[in-house]
């Protein structure tokens, strides 16, 4: 079955990095894309961009360009997320989901378990 | 401030039926399929009904999905308590090239 499991939590201060680790199984790990999603505490979900995992392309919504950096390593069907220079606003959970079909009837079928990111001083 | 706007909590007795809607615009939901994800606390999100109105395996009949035009609504009949959840509508945009959330439904079963 189609499984995706997160890295544990993380504690980071302002301006430091967090890298969050997505380890995909339960099917061809090259054929998907693969999206990350972020909610703050008692907020709403915020999609962060996505990660073609076979060719490593990706594209970012332009809120997090030049901060966030998606990798995909096809030897372990493991993909990453790094965001840089942390704020306090980064604190929330993130999450990666998997993406199927392609548009307009594509959509998020499988969700990591989320990991929690805390910015703190 | 969110891109689709979902009323922020919605209510109803067990054995009601209850909807919650999602409105966009021309750019995301006018030329998308809208997908509605059900939200527990402290869990990931998942999915509830995908290309408008089909439920993926599992998800009772209970759930259905609709859109017109610029709009979408999710259905509950028939609630239960466990239906108790947050509810998010999403579709892409393209406009701003990327997926776009609603800001969530706070569901309670009275």
């Amino acid at each position: 079955q189609v499984q995706l499991v997160q890295s544990g939590a993380e504690v980071k201060k302002p301006g430091a990095s967090v890298k969050v680790s997505c380890k995909a199984s339960g099917y061809t790990f090259t054929s998907h894309y693969m999206h990350w999603v972020r909610q703050a505490p008692g907020q709403g979900l915020e999609w962060m961009g996505i990660i073609n995992c076979g060719s490593g392309g990706t594209s970012y919504t332009q809120r997090f360009q030049g901060r966030v950096s998606m990798t995909s390593d096809t030897s372990t069907s493991t993909v990453y997320m790094e965001l840089s220079s942390l704020r306090f606003d980064d604190t929330a959970v993130y999450y990666c989901a998997r993406l199927v079909g392609a548009h307009p009837l594509s959509y998020f079928d499988y969700w990591g378990q989320g990991t929690p990111v805390t910015v703190s001083s | 401030q969110s891109v689709l706007t979902q009323p922020p909590s919605a209510s109803g007795t067990p054995g009601q039926r209850v909807t919650i809607s999602c409105s966009g615009s021309s750019s995301n939901i006018g030329s998308d399929t809208v997908k509605w994800y059900q939200q527990f606390p402290g869990t990931a999100p998942r999915l509830l009904i995908h290309s408008n109105n089909q439920r993926p395996s599992g998800v009772p009949d209970r759930f259905s999905g609709s859109k017109s035009g610029t709009s979408a609504s999710l259905a509950i009949s028939g609630l239960q308590s466990e239906d108790e959840a947050d509810y998010y509508c999403a579709a892409w945009d393209d406009s701003l090239s990327g997926w776009v959330f609603g800001g969530g439904t706070k569901l309670t079963v009275l």
